[in-house]
């Protein structure tokens, strides 16, 4: 299995309610990220979880909430959010945590994502 | 922080070679990634360089100099399939990566 993969592709949510994006590799990768990407704009890094701990929140608002239940396994739970909060939510994940000489064993997959609309 | 320029677009006809540079101001440097994305894609992992010279995969080779902090991904023999942006991404950090603004890239016939 090579893959990463992302539930659900498509997602639509009023600004009252809660939800959750899940991803999911099982390629024994122990780095896991959250990215959240506008149209015709670069994917930006919000969270990266190595080792199942959380280490980088790129100053990311509390309404979203990260979980990493497990190694295999990545949500971001999702509340309160705003219309501006539209985007591609993709997961990505790499089999190393990262040192400055693993290479590309840092290389990171990502899944195909979850493109979400904000009412 | 970090800062990665890149041409918006740029055109090319099939079979031809294109260079698409990338420039880059970051904190930290650990190396340079290109990814590609069609549109409604995700990124998809294309080279990597650590250090300074050319990694060639295929088509495709990607380049760097650190003491210029200047990268370029060459894509030769070009196929219609490879219209799509191009992202250049730094790791100034063990763990994060930052994407540059991407290049659109497309090839007609």
């Amino acid at each position: 299995d090579t893959e990463v993969t992302q539930t659900p592709k498509h997602l639509v949510m009023g600004m009252t309610n809660k939800k959750s994006l899940k991803c999911e590799q099982h390629m024994g990768h122990r780095a896991m990220y959250w990215y959240k990407q506008k149209a015709k704009k670069p994917p930006e890094l919000m969270f990266v979880y190595s080792y199942e701990k959380l280490s980088i929140n790129e100053s990311v608002p509390s309404r979203f909430s990260p979980e990493c239940p497990n190694s295999s396994l990545l949500n971001l739970h999702l509340h309160a959010l705003q219309p501006e909060d539209s985007a591609l939510y993709l997961c990505a994940s790499s089999l190393n945590p990262g040192s400055e000489l693993s290479g590309k064993t840092d290389t990171q997959y990502f899944g195909p994502g979850t493109r979400l609309t904000v009412l | 922080g970090q800062s990665l320029e890149q041409p918006s677009e740029v055109t090319a006809v099939e079979g031809a070679i294109v260079q698409i540079n990338c420039t880059y101001q970051t904190s930290g440097f650990y190396g340079l990634s290109w990814y590609q994305q069609h549109d409604g894609g995700a990124p998809t992992f294309l080279s990597y360089n650590a250090l300074d010279g050319l990694e060639e995969t295929g088509r495709f080779s990607s380049f760097l100099s650190r003491s210029d902090s200047y990268g370029y991904l060459l894509l030769q023999e070009l196929q219609m399939k490879d219209s799509a942006s191009y992202f250049c991404a730094v790791r100034p950090g063990a763990n994060n990566l930052f994407f540059g603004t991407g290049t659109r890239l497309t090839v007609i016939p």
